[in-house]
């Protein structure tokens, strides 16, 4: 399978922490991406990383990427009650994407 | 931008009968559509690849029989559970790329519609 893996499965914060998501996949890609999830709900897009860049920002998400571990990791900074999510790591295999088997994460207010 | 709808958005049948389900670019076109299934505290995993005006493409496992798709148009596809049964209950998630060529959507950005959750009983 060419479902990566992610850790932790499940991780719960105070509010005004960060929460640190981890991503492992298994071939080469072309670029990895997040997405969040609110429960019951679709995927929202957060943020694109490309198979030639290492780090990447986007307001309170900081994204790495090693290609020559084959991880990513998510940082989501000064979390708030409304991050309360699962997060979805996902690569992207010619025309499909494979994600993987998601943090969920619940911050606490 | 990039909205992508479902309808409906839950549905419960009996046993036997046959749900349709849509799934809709509403601003953007999209000649790729993307079917997932998700069950509960799970990951998404594609069921088939909709292509407008060519036939789906089903991974391994899915039973094109059962999980009838067409992509009639630029905007539209759909998904039809055939004779369903209880353990066809789960949350169907729909996805669309956006056409090559468009200039606000990264590379293989997908868009998501809200999902619809099925109950067979």
């Amino acid at each position: 399978s060419q479902q990566g893996e992610e850790d932790p499965q499940a991780l719960s914060i105070q509010e005004g922490e960060n929460a640190t998501m981890n991503c492992s996949y298994k071939t080469s890609i072309n670029n990895l991406q997040w997405y969040r999830q609110n429960s019951g709900r679709g995927l929202v897009h957060l943020i694109l990383i490309r198979s030639n860049e290492r780090e990447k920002h986007s307001g309170r998400l900081r994204v790495t990427l090693d290609t020559s571990k084959k991880s990513s990791s998510l940082l989501i900074t000064a979390s708030r009650a409304a991050d309360t999510a699962s997060y979805f790591c996902a690569t992207l295999y010619g025309n499909k994407l494979v994600f993987g088997a998601g943090t969920i994460l619940r911050v606490k207010s | 931008g990039a909205v992508v709808s479902q309808h409906p958005s839950r549905v419960i049948c009996k046993s036997g009968t046959s749900v349709k389900i849509e799934c809709r670019s509403l601003d953007f076109q999209a000649t790729t559509m993307f079917w997932y299934r998700q069950f509960p505290k799970k990951s998404l995993m594609l069921m088939a690849t909709s292509n407008e005006g060519s036939k789906a493409t089903y991974e391994q496992g899915v039973e094109k029989d059962k999980f009838l798709i067409n992509h009639a148009s630029l905007t539209l596809s759909t998904l039809t559970v055939t004779s369903a049964h209880p353990e066809d209950s789960s949350f169907y998630i729909c996805s669309a790329k956006a056409t090559s060529g468009t200039s606000w959507s990264l590379e293989g950005t997908q868009y998501f519609g809200p999902g619809t959750r099925l109950l067979v009983l």
